[in-house]
């Protein structure tokens, strides 16, 4: 069954790196997003992306995060410069159809994000 | 602001027992409304997507209803098992926009 995946399942950095994560959604999929939860916290929106460009964003998607599909299958989130309040899960998610047409969204394993 | 409220925060039941999640939205105008089950550590996986005008869904074990005069829906889980432990969320979806408004989940444990 086709499944999103998402790399790296954890990452450990210092506070002010820079840190990329990567999906790959599922491949006839046009929707692409990604969504942070931390510890504790409700999963919350950060950005979604549709025909090469961000389609919405959230005030959390400030001009730190940056998001990329370099190529036909890869969907990045780049976070310049971290702060330890960026130490969350992050999920990559895509679907057929936007979610405001009942688009059913497909989650990968996320990428845990720890900032020392 | 949008939101999504849920309750209990969590709960215990015994593995065979039936148990119901509550959700309350105040998204408008409201799109769509989404059940997901999200084990520790994993990423969410939907159970059930309903719009305006459907009032039950069900998904196996898993039985969604929806009130959309009065802003409310509920989970139904019937005949738990031990791994239907986990978290609940209710998410809802505005008219117009593709960002979901997540709960902060029903926590359910499943004890044998």
């Amino acid at each position: 069954e086709p499944e999103v995946t998402q790399t790296p399942s954890h990452q450990v950095t210092q506070m002010g790196q820079e840190v990329i994560l990567r999906c790959v959604p599922i491949s006839n999929h046009l929707y692409f997003y990604w969504y942070r939860q931390i510890l504790g916290q409700k999963v919350e929106f950060l950005v979604s992306f549709y025909n090469n460009e961000i389609s919405e964003k959230s005030e959390i998607f400030d001009d730190q995060f940056s998001v990329e599909r370099p190529d036909g299958s890869n969907f990045t989130l780049k976070i310049r410069s971290t702060k330890l309040e960026d130490s969350a899960m992050y999920f990559c998610a895509s679907s057929v159809q936007g979610v405001k047409n009942t688009g059913e969204l497909f989650f990968g394993e996320g990428s845990r994000l720890t900032v020392l | 602001k949008n939101q999504v409220e849920q309750s209990p925060q969590s709960l215990i039941i015994l593995e065979g027992k039936n148990c119901t999640l509550q959700c309350n939205y105040t998204v408008s105008p409201f799109s769509n409304l989404r059940w997901y089950k999200q084990d520790t550590g994993r990423g969410p996986v939907s159970l059930t997507i309903m719009t305006f005008s459907e009032n039950t869904k069900s998904n196996g074990r898993y039985t969604a209803t929806l009130d959309a005069d009065t802003k409310q829906s509920s989970l139904h889980i019937t005949a738990s098992q031990l791994s239907d432990s986990a978290s609940y969320i209710c998410v809802v979806s505005a008219k117009g926009n593709n960002r979901l408004a997540f709960g902060k989940g029903n926590q359910v444990v499943v004890i044998p």
